[in-house]
């Protein structure tokens, strides 16, 4: 069975204040690594996807990293606008859902 | 625009009675998923379909039905819903490769009394 797990639970920043969000995992076949961001009562959006121990992927302040057993999410000067959930999920060689991470809730302060 | 669409966003109702949540996407996706989410039990996956008239079970089906008659269209049908159905339910597509990130909706908030 696929299991996801994210550290920590909650993190509050300062504005500027680079840090790291952790995504352990354990798959049998990884089909792709998913990283998302949800604002409070909506969908998850989007943010990257990671295949295989080395990539890597970034997008504006935010950046991702994958080896054989976590993925990291570092964000660098963060912004109050980054405030929200970022969700974690993967997808096995056995399944063709999306496992899921219970997500770090994130707070920049100003 | 490409987008996932949900309808209602909001409802209450009460045991027993019979509701519909709608999904469509614009994306000419073959794959639809339904989730639901939780507090403190995250997204899990109610039930999948690969394309049109092919369904399959998520991790927790029970209590609900889906039908995939149209490619954009896929419904999720609570037949005599339940205080633990209560939830957040996001309907997502992706093109058929598994390899393909998904598209989540805006989301149904469901109370059912």
């Amino acid at each position: 069975e696929d299991q996801v797990t994210q550290s920590p639970e909650a993190l509050r920043l300062q504005e500027g204040e680079s840090s790291s969000l952790n995504c352990s995992y354990t798959v049998s076949g990884l089909r792709g690594l998913f990283w998302y961001r949800q604002d409070p009562g909506k969908g998850p959006e989007f943010l990257f996807t990671l295949y295989s121990a080395g990539e890597e992927k970034e997008k504006e302040r935010l950046k991702a990293t994958l080896t054989k057993k976590e993925s990291f999410l570092h964000i660098t000067a963060p912004k109050p606008e980054d405030s929200a959930t970022y969700l974690c999920a993967v997808r096995g060689g056995g399944a063709d859902g999306l496992t899921f991470g219970k997500g770090t809730h994130l707070i920049i302060q100003p | 625009e490409a987008q996932v669409t949900q309808n209602p966003r909001y409802l209450i109702t009460v045991t027993g009675k019979k509701l519909t949540v709608t999904c469509s996407q614009n994306m000419n996706h073959e794959y639809m998923s339904w989730y639901r989410q939780d507090p403190g039990l995250g997204l899990r996956q109610i039930y999948y379909s690969m394309n049109v008239e092919v369904t399959d079970k998520g991790d927790v089906p029970e209590g609900y039905k889906v039908s995939r008659k149209e490619k954009r269209n896929f419904p999720l049908i609570l037949e005599s819903p339940s205080p633990n159905q209560t939830s957040l339910y996001f309907c997502a597509s992706r093109r058929t490769s598994s390899y393909n990130e998904q598209f989540f909706g805006p989301g149904t908030r469901l109370t059912v009394l």
